[in-house]
């Protein structure tokens, strides 16, 4: 089955605490990106990556570092989580456009949900 | 910068009844695709329906179809026969062309549907 699968789901830490939340697809996308969603504020996006080792700062990158060292994974990594980074984050992945089988569309993880003490 | 606007944080409907969401763009681009997502309950973020710029007919899923007015940068979904599965966070996107690739997804922060039976 095609999907974008992330992990932990559910996360309770303290503040710096260094924390990865994984995030792998089996569709062979070359497009990959990070997002938190908070209420009032929508979806915003935090890193993104266009295919391996080519990562990029969405809208929100402070207090988050990413990587991507093969094409099927895309990990979040918090280096010393903080309360303001409480949040729904998913991964989510797209084929490269030029792709046959491109719409345009992102296909989203189921979301993982991350609380800072 | 692109933007995406929902001027109505939140819509109610009767069951079986009729009800349109609002959503205006901002871009200079001439190239892009638009789409609006349902994000239940479950928090998993479904794709309801897609548009791409240069296409003038308005796409139609089903009971969902949209009005894609390109000059006025306006890009609404009509869900009819509102069901009661049809309860949800809406969020209307935009994601631009722009060489041999496309950009970052970019989401409006969301119109939350009730559907009173």
């Amino acid at each position: 089955e095609a999907q974008v699968t992330q992990n932990p789901r559910y996360l309770i830490t303290v503040t710096g605490k260094k924390l990865t939340v994984t995030c792998s697809q089996n569709m062979n996308h070359e497009y990959m990106s990070w997002y938190r969603q908070d209420p009032g504020l929508g979806l915003r996006q935090i890193y993104y990556s266009m295919n391996v080792e080519v990562t990029d700062k969405g809208d929100v990158p402070e207090g988050y570092k990413v990587s991507r060292k093969e094409k099927r994974n895309f990990p979040l990594i918090l280096e010393s989580p903080s309360p303001n980074q409480t949040s729904l984050y998913f991964c989510a992945s797209s084929p490269d456009r030029r792709d046959s089988r491109n719409t345009g569309e992102l296909f989203f993880g189921e979301g993982s949900r991350l609380t800072v003490l | 910068a692109q933007t995406v606007t929902q001027s109505q944080p939140e819509m109610s409907v009767q069951e079986a009844e009729t009800v349109t969401l609002s959503c205006t763009y901002d871009t200079s681009e001439s190239d892009y695709y638009l789409f609006w997502y349902k994000q239940p309950p479950s928090r998993q973020m479904i794709l309801v329906i897609r548009q791409e710029a240069y296409k003038q007919q308005n796409a139609t899923e089903n009971r969902f179809s949209v009005n894609f007015q390109k000059a006025a940068k306006s890009f609404s979904l009509k869900i009819s026969d509102s069901q009661l599965g049809d309860a949800a966070m809406y969020f209307c996107a935009y994601r631009r062309y722009y060489g041999g690739s496309q950009g970052n997804l970019i989401f409006g922060k969301g119109t939350k549907l009730s559907v009173k039976p």
